[in-house]
């Protein structure tokens, strides 16, 4: 049981690039969120997907758009990455409303 | 913005001896969580409380909600060296969507 898998792990990419970020959950989860987090900031939360075929923003959406490509998969993309952009991004998932989330082990990501 | 603020930032003891970390928040919940961070790695969920429980229990740890003074508190007994890690509290506050939302986090260490 892999749980939630994010890939890539690692990423570097110049100002003006852009990349997508996977995320994949084998856990029949409902809900799937896409975090970033950053020294002294804890996890702000950048999209959410309540269910398959809906996704939402969250705190920081600014520069990043999102895919809720089936109930398994949901995607993070940087169309134009900025050195703002440099942060470790986690997915996560969870079954229901009052249920805890599962966090992949995350992408760090790096922005020159 | 953080819902949660976790207390103290930092904190540092001696294998053997109890950890408390506090996490106040400033709205209305429907539960409260608590994860741990190793280093490097994604969040793990330990305990998850609702707005209607006032204390949990799972192994060495112990939770306490108080919904009056919008505060909890997360105890491990008996601490381990394999215990040094960041925890993190996250609200999911009341209304419709219980999105989780993170502190900033505690970062502790057990010295062996």
């Amino acid at each position: 049981n892999a749980g939630v898998t994010q890939t890539p792990k690692f990423q570097v990419l110049k100002t003006g690039q852009s990349m997508t970020l996977q995320c994949a959950q084998d856990m029949n989860h409902n809900s799937m969120y896409w975090y970033r987090q950053d020294p002294g900031m804890g996890l702000r939360l950048i999209y959410y997907s309540a269910s398959e075929g809906t996704t939402d923003k969250g705190e920081v959406p600014n520069g990043y758009n999102v895919s809720r490509l089936n109930k398994r998969e949901f995607s993070l993309r940087l169309e134009s990455a900025a050195p703002s952009q440099t942060s470790v991004y986690f997915c996560a998932s969870k079954v229901g409303k009052d249920s805890p989330l599962h966090f992949g082990n995350g992408t760090r990501l790096t922005v020159t | 913005s953080q819902q949660g603020e976790e207390d103290p930032q930092a904190l540092s003891i001696q294998e053997g001896e109890n950890a408390t970390m506090n996490c106040s928040y400033k709205t209305s919940i429907n539960n409260l969580q608590w994860y741990r961070q190793n280093s490097g790695r994604g969040l793990v969920h330990l305990i998850l409380i609702r707005s209607n429980e006032r204390e949990k229990h799972s192994g060495r740890l112990r939770v306490t909600l108080d919904t009056s003074k919008k505060s909890s508190s997360l105890l491990i007994t008996a601490s381990r060296a394999a215990d040094t890690a960041s925890y993190f509290c996250a609200t999911a506050s009341s209304g419709g969507s219980y999105i989780p939302t993170f502190g900033r986090g505690t970062s502790l260490i057990v010295h062996p």
